[in-house]
């Protein structure tokens, strides 16, 4: 079993949803917690760094986390063609400083 | 840009021939990051360094393959006898650290390594 499980998707989505991409992680050490947007043969790019549990909003995205049920979210509003990409999360514990990643959940944002 | 490079974007190469990979991170950046990404899957951690130091290698780093960042900069990857299985997107990421404190890491675009 993989410490960090994403469903990889595809979602498809018209433009203007709102998008819901979910983990769930086995790992109870995880305090630090991420959110990853990756474009087709790009490098990910850090969308949202969250600590703990509780919601955290950044314009269209906002990331939330719930530790006791291990289940991490993130909610794209007014989504557009464009946020069509990879979106991947991630956790690593307090002391480590490498990044356990989920699979990536493919999202298409049709006109 | 100052972001994490990395170089070449690309390389073709064919089994048993070596190769090697660089990564420049951001210059305020002390700790440095490999990954290996193959496709439908997350990247998977590799090893890391905090300046010059390699202070951990994942079991996925087998004897052909090392890594280096003599002078706690740029860094690079070496894989020798490449074999077909080490097809894949080579990720450096770059953060600040000290102690428990670690900054969000950042990627560069990767290398994408095909063994024909």
């Amino acid at each position: 079993q993989k410490e960090v499980e994403q469903d990889p998707g595809p979602l498809s989505v018209p433009e203007g949803a709102i998008v819901s991409l979910n983990c769930t992680y086995s790992n109870s050490a995880f305090q630090y917690f991420m959110w990853y947007r990756q474009y087709s043969r790009k490098g990910p790019e850090l969308l949202m760094y969250t600590y703990s549990s509780g919601n955290k909003e950044d314009g269209r995205f906002t990331a939330q986390v719930d530790k006791s049920s291990k289940y991490i979210s993130l909610f794209i509003r007014d989504s557009q063609p464009s946020d069509s990409a990879t979106y991947l999360c991630a956790a690593k514990t307090g002391t480590a400083s490498k990044l356990t990643f989920g699979t990536g959940t493919r999202l298409q944002v049709t006109l | 840009d100052t972001g994490v490079s990395q170089d070449p974007r690309h390389k073709i190469t064919k089994r048993g021939q070596n190769v090697t990979f660089r990564c420049d991170p951001i210059s305020e950046h002390n700790r440095l990051y490999w990954y290996r990404q193959t496709l439908g899957q997350g990247p998977e951690f590799l090893t890391y360094f905090q300046n010059e130091a390699q202070l951990e290698k994942s079991r996925l780093l087998s004897d052909r393959f090392s890594a280096e960042r003599p002078k706690g900069s740029f860094s690079t990857l070496e894989i020798q006898r490449t074999e077909q299985g080490d097809s894949a997107m080579y990720l450096c990421a770059s953060s600040f650290g000290r102690g428990l404190y670690n900054s969000p890491l950042h990627f560069g675009n990767g290398t994408r390594l095909t063994v024909t």
